[in-house]
């Protein structure tokens, strides 16, 4: 059974950084990209960052690209993101979510997510 | 970027009623686009990937269609279980994009 677990949410002031965590287990966790997902209370789905089975090739959308950083140890099968520079409006509960199959797909497999609170 | 169109915002409808879910891209998406559903407090749920294939184990009742820039999501004899938040997203080019949702609720 696929399972992805996330931590490392908390508050944080603004300005300040935070790294998230996710322990993926029922899978071959190298064969897959990976991804971060993130929903801001009460709102929709935002996209925040995919990376390649090696690693060797990330992907942002503008809203978070230099701030944040997303990473893998295959050993491990664990995800990671590194958030730096956070803003307000950066709260929000990020999931860590798996493609349907090998390569660029949609989203089969998500975990329960961890929330994030920007604050001072 | 690919701009995601999604109406109606929000539904009400009776039980074993017929819905539909529209998403209108900004461009071709070349049948990229899933649909999931989201109960409140849960985690999204894929129901459909590459526009009209059913992910394991969703109902039938759930179906995808469309191409280009227009998909649709038709859910058949509406059930209580049924009630939730629909999004699409499109995973044809970087940046990923999602619709802004449609709830769904019983009349």
């Amino acid at each position: 059974e696929v399972q992805l677990v996330e931590s490392g949410g908390g508050l944080v002031q603004p300005g300040r950084s935070l790294k998230l965590s996710c322990a993926a287990s029922g899978f071959t966790f190298s064969n897959y990209y990976m991804a971060w997902v993130r929903q801001a209370p009460k709102k929709g789905l935002e996209w925040v960052a995919t990376i390649s089975t090696s690693g060797s090739r990330t992907y942002y959308p503008d809203s978070v690209k230099g701030r944040f950083t997303i990473s893998r140890d295959n050993a491990k099968s664990s995800l990671y993101l590194q958030m730096n520079s956070l803003k307000s409006e950066d709260t929000a509960t990020y999931y860590c979510a798996r493609p349907h199959t090998m390569g660029i797909t949609a989203f089969a497999y998500w975990g329960q997510g961890t929330l994030v609170t920007v604050s001072s | 970027d690919i701009q995601m169109t999604q109406s109606p915002a929000s539904l009400s409808a009776s039980l074993g009623e017929t819905v539909t879910i529209e998403c209108r891209a900004s461009e071709d998406i070349y049948n990229g686009l899933a649909w999931y559903q989201q109960k409140p407090g849960k985690s999204p749920q894929l129901l459909i990937y590459n526009a009209n294939s059913l992910h394991t184990g969703v109902p039938s009742r759930f179906s995808g269609s469309g191409s280009g820039t227009q998909y649709s999501l038709k859910i058949n004899s509406l059930q209580s279980e049924d009630v939730a938040s629909y999004f699409c997203q499109q995973y044809y080019d970087y940046p990923f994009t999602f619709g802004s949702g449609t709830k769904l609720e019983i009349k």
